[in-house]
C-alpha cells in the first residue's frame, strides 16, 4: 500500500485558471509533509514543509495547506512557467531512522 | 543551486561494468538519500546515511551499493549493470530525517 497518493495524475488548466492538487498520506508513522517542484530532466525543487493540521505556507502564487488526512497545494491564477511535476513526500519514523517517501506526481500543464 | 553537487552529470557506459555516482552534501547537512527515476517514473528511494552509518535501505539491488564517507560526501557504486538500470540518480541531502530534504540535479545514466 503506498503511503503518499496524488491526484490527478496530469492537469491541464488555461493561464489564469486557479485548480488544488491532492496529497493523501498514511497518517500513522508520518512527521512531515513536503512539496516540490520538478522540471524535465532536473532534480527536485522543494517548495514546503509542513507539520501540523491546519498549518498552511504561501509562495507567490503556491499555497500548501495541511489536515489531518490530505494536503493540497493550491495554484492560483497560474503562468505557464507554473508548468511542471509537483511532488508531494510524507517523512516517515521507524527503527531509529526517518524515510522520505514520494507520491507518483501531479503533472501540471498551464496552457497560454 | 540547492547546494547538493552530482557528479558525473552524464553517464554511458556498457552492460556488465561498474559505475560510481558522487554526491556532496549541503554544507552542515548530515543525512544523505540516494533515489532512482525511470522514465516517466516516480522516485524510488534506494538508501539513506546519517553521518556516516546507514539508517534506512529501499528497493536497493544487492548489486548496489553505497557509502558515506567522515567527510560527508557519499558514492553510490552501480555493478554488473543491465539495460534496466538506466535511470537519473538523484542524491538529496538534509540536516537530518525530518527536516526538509534539497537535491541535487542528478546522474544521468545510459547502460548500451
Amino acid at each position: 500500500e503506498d503511503q503518499v497518493t496524488q491526484s490527478p495524475e496530469a492537469l491541464r488548466l488555461q493561464e489564469g485558471e486557479s485548480s488544488s492538487l491532492n496529497c493523501s498520506y498514511t497518517v500513522s508513522g508520518l512527521r512531515g509533509l513536503f512539496w516540490y517542484r520538478q522540471d524535465p530532466g532536473k532534480g527536485p525543487e522543494f517548495l514546503f514543509t509542513l507539520y501540523s493540521a491546519g498549518e498552511e505556507k504561501e509562495k507567490e502564487r503556491l499555497k500548501a495547506t495541511l489536515t489531518k488526512k490530505e494536503s493540497f497545494l493550491h495554484i492560483t491564477a497560474p503562468k505557464p512557467e507554473d508548468s511542471a511535476t509537483y511532488l508531494c513526500a510524507g517523512v516517515y519514523s521507524g527503527a531509529g531512522s526517518y524515510q522520505l517517501t514520494f507520491g507518483k506526481g501531479t503533472k501540471l500543464s498551464v496552457i497560454p | 543551486d540547492s547546494g547538493v553537487t552530482q557528479t558525473p552529470k552524464h553517464l554511458i557506459t556498457a552492460t556488465g561494468q561498474r559505475v560510481t555516482l558522487r554526491c556532496s552534501p549541503r554544507s552542515g547537512d548530515l543525512s544523505v538519500y540516494w533515489y532512482q527515476q525511470s522514465l516517466d517514473q516516480g522516485l524510488q528511494f534506494l538508501i539513506q546515511y546519517y553521518n556516516g552509518e546507514e539508517r534506512a535501505k529501499g528497493n536497493i539491488l544487492e548489486r548496489f551499493s553505497a557509502q558515506q564517507f567522515p567527510d560527508l560526501h557519499s558514492e553510490l557504486n552501480l555493478s554488473s549493470l543491465e539495460l534496466g538500470d538506466s535511470a537519473l540518480y538523484f542524491c538529496a541531502s538534509s540536516v537530518w530525517g525530518n527536516t526538509e530534504a534539497f537535491f541535487g540535479q542528478g546522474t544521468r545514466l545510459t547502460v548500451v
